[in-house]
């Protein structure tokens, strides 16, 4: 099965710096969503695009989804410690319940 | 509290020694999932069930089996297990509607096979 391309697959930055990724697929998506993963813990929701278009906004984090459903990206700004972590992307299609995940980007932040 | 549990966290077992990995939410959650995470491949998905008693493939269900016999409950099964499936395994529940896609995952069980 096809997964999603995300880049990059990992980011050193210093505290205060924003951050951008990205996620791409060959075909259409109806759901994008950007996940979390803390060391030892399992992926936590950030933010869920339903819309092509759609841009949102969860405190310092913004999202897109992309206007022709096969990408989406996600922001950072003004990064602190606690953002370290790996970000996923996800999709779903239309009435399929399969959800595609990207490799993640492990971003390490230098205070 | 909502949550996914998983048993164990940890384990270690030899090749071929038949092997259960529970699973349980207590969202009331139609679907739910089995992934496995490895180093630079993401999460991929085993299986996943909609309902009771339906249960479908995902893109890696080869040496594992999975069970729906209550809503709450989706054990993967391993019978017998093998060195290549050493990995982080992950449980998630969602409901299904359509502007809910949202799944809560599971702490993670890591799993070695010697």
């Amino acid at each position: 099965g096809q997964q999603l391309n995300q880049s990059p697959q990992s980011m050193f930055i210093q505290e205060g710096e924003d951050v951008s990724m990205n996620c791409t697929s060959s075909s259409i998506f109806n759901t994008w969503l950007w996940y979390k993963q803390d060391p030892g813990e399992g992926p936590v929701l950030l933010i869920a695009l339903y819309k092509a278009g759609e841009l949102t906004s969860n405190g310092r984090l913004t999202a897109q989804f992309g206007i022709t459903r096969k990408d989406s990206f996600l922001n950072i700004s003004a990064s602190i410690p606690s953002d370290v972590g790996i970000y996923f992307c996800a999709g779903t299609k239309y009435n399929n319940n399969d959800m595609r995940f990207g490799a993640g980007t492990r971003l390490t932040v230098k205070p | 509290e909502a949550q996914v549990t998983q048993n164990p966290r940890y384990l270690i077992t030899v090749t071929g020694k038949k092997l259960t990995v529970t699973c349980s939410q207590n969202m009331n959650h139609e679907y739910m999932s089995w992934y496995r995470q490895d180093p630079g491949l993401g999460l991929r998905q085993i299986y996943y069930s909609m309902n009771v008693e339906v249960t479908d493939k995902g893109d890696v269900p080869e040496g594992y089996k999975v069970s729906r016999k209550e809503k709450r409950n989706f054990p993967l099964i391993l019978e017998s297990p093998s060195p290549n499936q050493t990995s982080l395994y992950f449980c998630a529940s969602k409901f299904l509607v359509a502007t809910m896609d949202e799944q809560f995952f599971g702490p993670g069980t890591r799993l070695t096979v010697l």
